[in-house]
């Protein structure tokens, strides 16, 4: 069984340019949720896709942005990029409705905006 | 809308002795209740979960947590701490209605064990 996989492991950007991080998710689920978590912080939700469509949204503005793919895998995209985005991103996977089979977390992407 | 509070950022213990991490929420209704670890530089690992069944909920690594409905709270023990187990301690809570869309966490407890 293939855990949650995330790249790059790290990411340095400058303020206002574009960013995507990638997440593989553990084999037979099919819904990634994407969380930030600043430092000293507790993950905050950003939003859950599931069949290729947002499932839920926190409170994140637009320039985030998402995508999964027919296999699974996801995509988070911000744009025009904040000092106050660098954070570490995690993506987490389970099988939809299940609470039996809750989420489980991948390494994390740790990005820096300069 | 949902909340967690963990009383204390920074929780020290000396090796063998207890450890309790404490966890509130506050929901309208009993959510689905989670304790995740995250070592330095690593995503969050799953300790245990409380989705209704027994209150009292065994994880890995020895840890439990008991669901305590009139107290709102969702508080970890382990009777011996060892080296370990220092990390970082999230609880979270999801709701029934629309599980895995909100989940929502604590600010996190550091755990330090002395030796």
């Amino acid at each position: 069984e293939t855990g949650v996989t995330q790249s790059p492991t790290h990411l340095i950007k400058t303020r206002g340019q574009q960013v995507t991080l990638r997440c593989s998710s553990q084999s037979g689920h099919n819904t990634v949720s994407w969380y930030q978590q600043a430092l000293g912080q507790g993950p905050q939700f950003i939003f859950q896709y599931y069949r290729e469509e947002e499932n839920g949204r926190g409170n994140f503005p637009p320039r985030f942005s998402g995508l999964q793919f027919p296999n699974y895998s996801s995509e988070l995209n911000v744009n025009a990029l904040e000092l106050d985005d660098s954070a570490l991103y995690l993506c987490a996977s389970s099988l939809y409705g299940t609470v039996q089979e809750t989420q489980y977390f991948g390494p994390g992407t740790r990005l820096l905006v300069l | 809308a949902q909340s967690v509070t963990q009383l204390g950022s920074h929780v020290s213990v000396s090796e063998g002795a207890l450890v309790l991490l404490r966890c509130n929420y506050s929901s309208s209704v009993p959510p689905y209740l989670f304790w995740y670890v995250q070592y330095p530089n690593q995503g969050l690992q799953l300790l245990l979960k409380y989705t209704s069944a027994a209150t009292l909920v065994k994880g890995i690594n020895g840890f439990e947590a008991e669901f305590k409905k009139s107290e709102t709270s969702f508080h970890l023990t382990k009777p011996s701490a060892h080296m370990s187990d220092a990390a970082e301690y999230f609880c979270a809570v999801s709701p029934r209605d629309n599980y895995g869309q909100n989940f929502v966490f604590g600010p996190g407890t550091r755990l330090s064990v002395l030796p």
